[in-house]
């Protein structure tokens, strides 16, 4: 499964809104029932972070600024408010279609 | 909350081996599947290997396949993965990473992870 995302490069105003597109060559709805679209965040020397899991499910402590939507091969990833502290680069993934899991190319936040 | 944390990483030379090691606390081990994931310098996120909860089913990308093996002791919430016959593009920062779609108290944090490099 590919998963592709745009933009690659996100220049955003403090205080705007974000969105990511994370779009899947496959339908990701798994014979259980489940969606597993994730969302990852990784901030300049830092490890990566889950965000969102099951397209809009929030990790424990992930403000509510960010919220995951989507379905079928579809999806994104939206920032609102946006912080100093949110540049970085987003990866989406996907856990349904496996092995391998995959990841989205990546999208890096900017400050503009 | 859970706390990861690898190690065994270092420089080798091609075709040498490296075994790493990551403890998982805070999580009830032997109840989750586990991923080891890797970062390339300067690249993206590549999912590497998965082991099931009770060990008896795993999975690895191709790229890694007959050289890497996963295996985890769940008596010491130890995830392992032994790499053998190391090329230069198995140069990465790897992370190990439980398969938790549970919700509740994982902040989905990843560890600090631990860099192999492959250089002769």
């Amino acid at each position: 499964v590919v998963l592709t995302q745009s933009p690659l490069s996100l220049p955003v105003t403090l205080g705007q809104s974000a969105s990511i597109s994370c779009r899947s060559s496959q339908g990701l709805v798994h014979s259980d029932g489940n969606t597993y679209l994730s969302w990852f965040q990784q901030r300049p020397g830092h490890s990566p972070r889950r965000l969102i899991y099951k397209v809009s499910k929030r990790d424990s402590g992930v403000p509510d600024r960010f919220s995951g939507s989507g379905s079928g091969s579809d999806f994104t990833l939206k920032i609102s408010r946006v912080e100093a502290e949110d540049v970085g680069v987003y990866y989406c993934m996907q856990g349904t279609h496996l092995p391998p899991w995959t990841f989205g190319q990546g999208t890096k936040m900017e400050i503009q | 909350q859970v706390h990861v944390v690898e190690s065994g990483g270092g420089v080798v030379q091609p075709g040498g081996s490296l075994r790493l090691s990551c403890v998982v606390t805070g999580l009830y081990f032997n109840t989750y599947g586990m991923h080891w994931f890797r970062q390339a310098p300067g690249k993206g996120l590549e999912w590497v290997a998965f082991i099931e909860y009770h060990g008896n089913t795993y999975y690895y990308i191709d790229s890694v396949k007959g050289r890497f093996t996963v295996s985890r002791d769940n008596s010491e919430s130890t995830l392992f993965l032994q790499m053998d016959s190391l090329r230069a593009e198995d140069t990465a920062t790897y992370y190990c990473v439980p398969n938790h779609y549970d919700g509740g108290y994982y902040d989905g944090y990843w560890g600090q992870g631990t860099p192999v490099t492959v250089f002769s």
